[in-house]
């Protein structure tokens, strides 16, 4: 069975640009979150997805991240316009169960760094 | 807040002895699951080990065991006969699960361990 799957590894872009992340769970994964590490930082979260619905924003930055998850599959956080402070490194994870705890199968993570 | 503390950003141990990572959570609730990851370098997070909050019984996977001290809010990780494959960096975690459904870990700042042969 395959695992999550994140794409780019590593994007290197300006500050200005844009950026889109690429985040593949665990199929018949209903949840999937995002989270950021930042240099030196605790990992911290950013949001979740119940198939194509976001349950939870709250770690959202601001409205220059935009996440999506077409049909409750694989999901896109874009980054517009990137600034230096979103540089960091992007993990998704999925689960499976809903209602109660159960283990986040993470991705590798896509590097950010916002020249 | 849940909070998630890892005093110990770096710890090394050698090649067949016994290491504890610690970690210790701050939470108003009763009943929650903490977990420990570990990251390979350039390699994916993956679980080591999870504990839920209403066992009293210490979790253990083969050479992986936690002492859990629900009391002092304490989960720390010890990794005995410890292997080169071991080294990585090592998060602590707490598991939030909210009445709307809503859910996510809370994560400690790291440990990095080195095995030393």
């Amino acid at each position: 069975e395959a695992g999550v799957t994140q794409f780019p590894s590593h994007s290197v872009i300006e500050k200005g640009q844009t950026v889109t992340l690429r985040c593949d769970p665990i199929s018949g994964h209903d949840n999937l979150y995002w989270y950021r590490r930042v240099m030196g930082k605790e990992i911290k979260f950013l949001l979740h997805f119940v198939k194509e619905s976001k349950q939870d924003e709250s770690g959202m930055p601001n409205n220059r991240f935009l996440a999506e998850r077409t049909g409750g599959t694989y999901s896109t956080l874009k980054v517009q316009p990137a600034e230096l402070e979103d540089s960091g490194v992007y993990f998704c994870a999925s689960s499976q169960i809903r209602g109660r705890p159960d283990t986040q199968y993470f991705g590798p993570g896509t590097r950010l760094t916002v020249l | 807040a849940q909070t998630v503390t890892q005093s110990q950003p770096e710890m090394s141990v050698q090649e067949a002895e016994t290491v504890t990572l610690s970690c210790t959570y701050d939470t108003s609730e009763s009943d929650y699951y903490l977990f420990w990851y570990k990251q390979p370098p350039s390699r994916q997070m993956i679980l080591v080990i999870r504990q839920e909050a209403y066992k009293q019984q210490n979790a253990t996977e083969n050479r992986f065991s936690v002492n859990f001290q629900k009391a002092a809010k304490s989960f720390s990780l010890k990794i005995s006969d410890s292997q080169l494959g071991d080294a990585a960096m090592y998060f602590c975690a707490y598991h939030r699960l909210f009445q709307g459904g809503s859910e996510k870990l809370v994560f400690g700042k790291g440990t990095k361990l080195t095995v030393n042969p």
